[in-house]
């Protein structure tokens, strides 16, 4: 149990289109979502919580607008990295969280945004 | 305020030989959680062990095991004959109760030498 998945797993963009990443809980009801960033050789870094039907609430210095959650249903929630730039290039992880594992977050395999 | 310090950057070990990554944290509150994550090369986090404040029983799980003590805010992990397959990121990582957020420390790069 408490399978998250990701997708996509890489992508490649131009400067100034946006990207959608999608995260899911497989196997549980996720109540709660949360999404990361980490640069090569840091740890992780909260950008926003994530919970189902209500608006996210993002990290002190994560601008809003840029980056786009939205926790829809239960198994699913959503990045988008609007207007992207070389800078956003970095590598995203979602979890989650809910039900009999709430006090767990199991994490998705991450994406890896590469802003040309 | 949270904080998890993993003092060890980088460890490096022959297979086989044991090896302990340590963790200590600082939090005030009384109830919380203390996690430890996988990060292989491919990136994924992988769910190791979670740990509540009011039980301090060391645990182990195959070749792994765990090392709590309140009186010195640690929750230290110990690979015993470590594989290849071992090399990778660990997270120690420390929740509240009731707080849906992790602190996470700065994790030790762990290589596994043949």
């Amino acid at each position: 149990g408490a399978v998250v998945s990701q997708h996509p797993s890489w992508v490649i963009c131009k400067s100034g289109t946006s990207v959608k990443i999608e995260c899911r809980s497989l196997d549980f009801q996720a109540t709660t979502m949360f999404w990361y960033r980490q640069f090569p050789k840091q740890s992780l870094m909260l950008m926003a919580t994530s919970n189902e039907g209500s608006k996210a609430t993002y990290e002190q210095g994560v601008e809003k607008d840029k980056f786009l959650i939205n926790h829809a249903s239960l198994t699913l929630s959503t990045l988008t990295v609007t207007s992207a730039h070389p800078e956003d290039s970095s590598f995203y992880i979602c979890s989650a969280r809910g039900g009999s594992l709430q006090e767990t977050q199991y994490f998705g395999p991450g994406t890896r945004l590469l802003v040309l | 305020a949270q904080k998890v310090t993993q003092a060890q950057t980088e460890i490096s070990v022959v297979e086989k030989e044991d090896v302990t990554l340590d963790c200590v944290y600082e939090t005030r509150d009384t109830t919380y959680y203390l996690f430890w994550y996988k990060q292989p090369p491919s990136g994924e986090l992988v769910f190791l062990i979670r740990r509540n404040s009011f039980d301090e029983q060391n645990e182990i799980s195959g070749r792994y095991s765990w090392n709590f003590q309140k009186s010195t805010s640690s929750f230290n992990f110990t690979i015993t004959a470590s594989q290849v397959v071992d090399s990778a990121v660990y997270f120690c990582a420390l929740s509240g109760f009731g707080n849906e957020k992790l602190t996470f420390g700065t994790g030790t790069r762990l290589t596994i030498i043949p």
